[in-house]
């Protein structure tokens, strides 16, 4: 948590095409790693977490990989839709305190 | 559940007003937290109180910027007097945190707040 930076910070992709946006973060108490997406005039909704005792999580077209050594985890994206066009933020945590701090955020757009 | 709640969804004021945001959290959720979203500085956290308790409010911006929870089930985000500056949505989240901890936080749909 705490320092908490995504990369790209906008990012264009093809529908069709894959897409993978970075999170590093600083705080190596760090031990839950969640993803969320925001839709234009939503709310931030979660789609997909992984816990520190597990290296990749997979759910349909998404995925999730975390190095915990190199402090960084990744959301992957198969198959972009243009429904996939969000804002995306990670908010890595650690478990044993309440703080909930998100990333800078990454704006992905799908061209059909 | 209906979900975290909050009132009003839009506020237009005039500069120099007091605003106030309301929000209710997610029954038996024990952590709620204040956001401001706006395109230059993303999603800050500003306040989060822990069983009713404020916990950690070093993102409150200003002393014109207050919080309470004086219950369970009911926050407030108070901005007094308010500047064009404020404008923003507002975000409140809840969520379960406590033993193995970490679960997911649950929004609300926003206060778009407009100064003017």
């Amino acid at each position: 948590g705490e320092n908490v930076e995504q990369h790209p910070s906008t990012l264009s992709v093809q529908e069709g095409d894959s897409a993978v946006i970075k999170c590093t973060y600083s705080d190596s108490a760090s031990n839950y790693f969640p993803w969320y997406k925001q839709e234009l005039g939503k709310r931030p909704q979660l789609i997909i977490d992984i816990r520190s005792n597990v290296g990749e999580k997979k759910d349909q077209r998404i995925a999730v990989t975390l190095n915990k050594t190199a402090k960084h985890f990744s959301l992957h994206i198969t198959e972009t839709q243009p429904e996939d066009s969000a804002v995306y933020f990670c908010a890595p945590r650690n478990t044993g305190f309440q703080k909930l701090v998100f990333g800078t955020g990454t704006r992905l757009l799908v061209s059909p | 559940d209906a979900g975290v709640i909050q009132s009003p969804r839009h506020e237009v004021t005039e500069m120099g007003q007091e605003v106030t945001l309301r929000c209710k959290p997610i029954s038996g959720h024990n952590s709620l937290f204040w956001y401001r979203q706006t395109m230059m500085r993303g999603l800050e956290l500003l306040i989060y109180f822990n069983n009713n308790v404020p916990i950690d409010d070093s993102g409150m911006p200003e002393d014109r910027f207050s919080a309470k929870m004086p219950n369970a089930s009911f926050s407030t985000l108070k901005i007094q007097p308010s500047e064009p500056r404020d404008s923003a949505v507002y975000f409140c989240a809840s969520s379960l945190t406590g033993g193995r901890g970490g679960t997911e936080a649950f929004f609300g749909q926003g206060t778009r707040l407009t100064v003017v």
